[in-house]
């Protein structure tokens, strides 16, 4: 079946704009992660979902960003009053389930919205 | 919070050679995961180990899970340029969450 998808692949905005990322994770899966990934990185945890609800929200850089997921399926990254410091690569990944307590599950990522702030 | 290092940051070989990751944490870590990201690809998903002292083997990859689960390493013998790639590890974060803490990576350059 199809793998997650991520749009717009590129955004390029201008410094104080807001942006909307969007992710569509693989059908089915329960948990959505967001992740920043920074050239010659990891990826960084922003935030997750199990279904709908906001498990943990700690990777947020601050409260310009924010991320929701209505319907337990796509989910939006919003980044309001975009600053050059928040270009990146921003990656998305679905899992299939949770599994024992501690041990993380597989994740599948998409492709990445590269974000340029002028 | 825990955190996974991961030595070296770079590696160039030459195609044949052999080529081993490491990944070092300062806590034990209940599991951890491989992926490779390919030069302007995603992760993808190699293994998980998540026994003390798990080796598991894929084709020309040998992935090992220390004995005190602290650390692991990914040995690939004989790399070929399919190879290149950089190379993550990720254990899970402290205290019994399933969110997973991404190492720097080691990037593979396999010179033909």
């Amino acid at each position: 079946g199809a793998g997650v998808s991520q749009s717009p692949r590129y955004k390029v905005t201008k410094r104080g704009q807001d942006v909307a990322l969007r992710c569509d994770p693989i059908s089915g899966h329960v948990s959505l992660y967001w992740y920043r990934q920074a050239l010659g990185q990891g990826p960084e945890f922003l935030t997750y979902f199990n279904y709908e609800a906001q498990q943990d929200k700690s990777g947020l850089p601050n409260d310009r960003f924010s991320a929701e997921r209505p319907e337990g399926s796509i989910s939006t990254l919003t980044i309001q009053r975009t600053e050059q410091r928040d270009s990146a690569m921003y990656r998305c990944a679905s899992s299939l389930a949770l599994g024992v307590a501690g041990v993380t599950d597989t994740q599948y990522f998409g492709p990445g919205t590269r974000l340029t702030v002028l | 919070g825990q955190q996974v290092m991961q030595i070296p940051q770079y590696q160039h070989v030459q195609e044949g050679e052999d080529f081993t990751t490491y990944c070092n944490s300062s806590t034990t870590l209940s599991n951890i995961q491989w992926y490779k990201q390919r030069p302007g690809g995603h992760p993808v998903f190699l293994i998980q180990l998540v026994k003390s002292g798990e080796v598991k083997k894929q084709k020309r990859l040998t992935f090992q899970f220390g004995e005190a689960k602290k650390n692991s390493s990914l040995h690939i013998t004989a790399t070929q340029t399919t190879d290149v790639g950089t190379y993550f590890c990720a254990g899970p974060r402290a205290g019994g969450s399933y969110i997973p803490t991404f190492g720097r990576g080691t990037s593979l350059i396999v010179h033909p």
